[in-house]
């Protein structure tokens, strides 16, 4: 176990919904890294923040966006959800750009 | 742009093979290399990592990658695999002025009893 914590498991929603997923970061982490990983592929990095400032982006778009709240705890929302969203999101919060432990992810699914 | 290649899709050995899979990378300066391996149904989790030093790192379960610099190369090696090694490995990179981990496509490790 890494200490980080995702909720909620699992998610189905309908195609134009919006969605939050939650992450609660190692304690003595300042970082936090989403990803999304599509069946069959590696994980793929959509955005990073430090301090609760986003501090990089991946290849996706603005309705992906994301917060980090003071106690480095973390949210991804996703707006106008599209079938292709479907996919295990996973957070991994680290020390800076140290070694990120990832949590169990949650798996979204939309219909 | 950072790109990591794994040349095996799907790998399949009995038990006590040797193993080794692949990985390059596509990075113009100072990488950080990771292996990570997902288990059935397990999260993401850290078999080894190179950040400088000595090119071969030992990591966890018996793992073993060589760094090799001039073939921008990182290949994970098991001289006696067991079912349990039976999981998903993915390669990745960190470049020094990245803040982002960069995944290969994963290569999937199935092992008879």
């Amino acid at each position: 176990e890494t200490g980080v914590t995702q909720s909620p498991t699992h998610l189905i929603k309908t195609r134009g919904q919006q969605v939050t997923l939650r992450c609660s970061s190692q304690s003595g982490h300042n970082t936090v890294s989403w990803y999304q990983q599509a069946l069959g592929q590696g994980p793929q990095f959509i955005f990073q923040y430090y301090r609760e400032e986003e501090n990089g982006r991946g290849n996706f778009p603005p309705r992906f966006s994301g917060l980090q709240f003071p106690n480095y705890s973390s949210e991804l929302n996703v707006n106008a959800l599209e079938l292709d969203d479907s996919a295990l999101y996973l957070c991994a919060s680290s020390w800076g750009t140290q070694e990120q432990y990832f949590g169990p992810g949650t798996r979204l699914t939309v219909t | 742009a950072q790109s990591v290649s794994q040349h095996n899709h799907h790998v399949i050995l009995s038990e006590a093979a040797s193993l080794e899979l692949g990985c390059n990378y596509s990075y113009g300066g100072t990488v950080n290399l990771f292996w990570y391996v997902q288990y059935p149904g397990q999260h993401l989790q850290l078999l080894l990592k190179y950040f400088s030093g000595d090119p071969l790192v030992k990591g966890i379960k018996g793992f073993e990658a060589e760094f090799i610099k001039s073939k921008f190369s990182f290949n994970l090696r098991k001289p006696s695999v067991q079912w349990s090694d039976t999981a998903e490995y993915f390669c990745a990179v960190l470049g020094s002025s990245a803040s982002k981990i960069i995944f290969g496509s994963g290569t999937r490790l199935s092992i008879r009893p």
